[in-house]
């Protein structure tokens, strides 16, 4: 069973621009959670999709904004960029809603905001 | 708000010590308890986890957590770490109900051969 993949893995954006990160979850998990993680702060929860409605949303501005799709893939969106977006943003699935199951990960998308 | 807390954020130990991370959260309802781990290079990963039952939990790898609900803790053991047990360790909390799952800080451990 293929895992959570992200793209792209790698990112490198100047202040003031957009970005838009994708995640693939596992083939039948309806959930997908998005984390930004950073040295020292651990993960700072962001948004949790199921079945494409946004079930719960982290102390981030509105600049910060995602969807998911009918097949549960999902987006994020970043506008306006600030160098302290600068981080690696981790997406991750799960079969049921993320508090009562085990979340999957993938490798991250590492954005850079210069 | 919720919060967890994790005590140490480096650990330092010699093949075959003994272990153990505090995590400790603030929510006084009922509560659902992680512990993931993210080996160098590789994606973070579940170690164990508690819904209800034995508050003694058992993962992966002869790693074991104890939940202690007046404490509000779920501290993460392992009675003889291995050099391969370096990583960095998350606690999380979720409260059930939709609420967000909240991740510590981490910690990092380092096992000397």
């Amino acid at each position: 069973k293929a895992g959570v993949t992200q793209t792209p893995r790698y990112l490198i954006k100047t202040r003031g621009q957009q970005v838009t990160l994708s995640c693939s979850p596992i083939s039948g998990h309806r959930s997908v959670s998005w984390y930004q993680q950073t040295p020292g702060q651990g993960l700072q929860f962001l948004f949790e999709y199921f079945s494409e409605t946004q079930r719960n949303k982290g102390n981030f501005p509105g600049r910060f904004s995602g969807r998911q799709f009918s097949n549960s893939r999902s987006e994020m969106n970043v506008s306006t960029l600030e160098l302290g977006d600068s981080a690696l943003y981790l997406c991750a699935s799960s079969p049921g809603l993320a508090g009562w199951d085990e979340q999957f990960f993938g490798p991250g998308t590492r954005l850079t905001v210069l | 708000a919720q919060s967890v807390s994790q005590h140490n954020h480096h650990v330092i130990l010699s093949e075959a010590a003994s272990l153990e991370l505090g995590c400790n959260y603030s929510y006084g309802g009922t509560v659902n308890l992680f512990w993931y781990v993210q080996y160098p290079g590789q994606h973070l990963q579940l170690l164990l986890k508690y819904f209800s039952g034995d508050p003694l939990v058992k993962g992966i790898k002869g790693f074991e957590a104890e939940f202690i609900k007046s404490k509000f803790s779920f501290n993460l053991r392992k009675p003889s770490v291995q050099w391969s047990d370096t990583a960095e360790y998350f606690c999380a909390v979720n409260a059930p109900g939709g609420f967000k799952t909240i991740f510590g800080a981490g910690t990092r451990l380092f096992v000397k051969a």
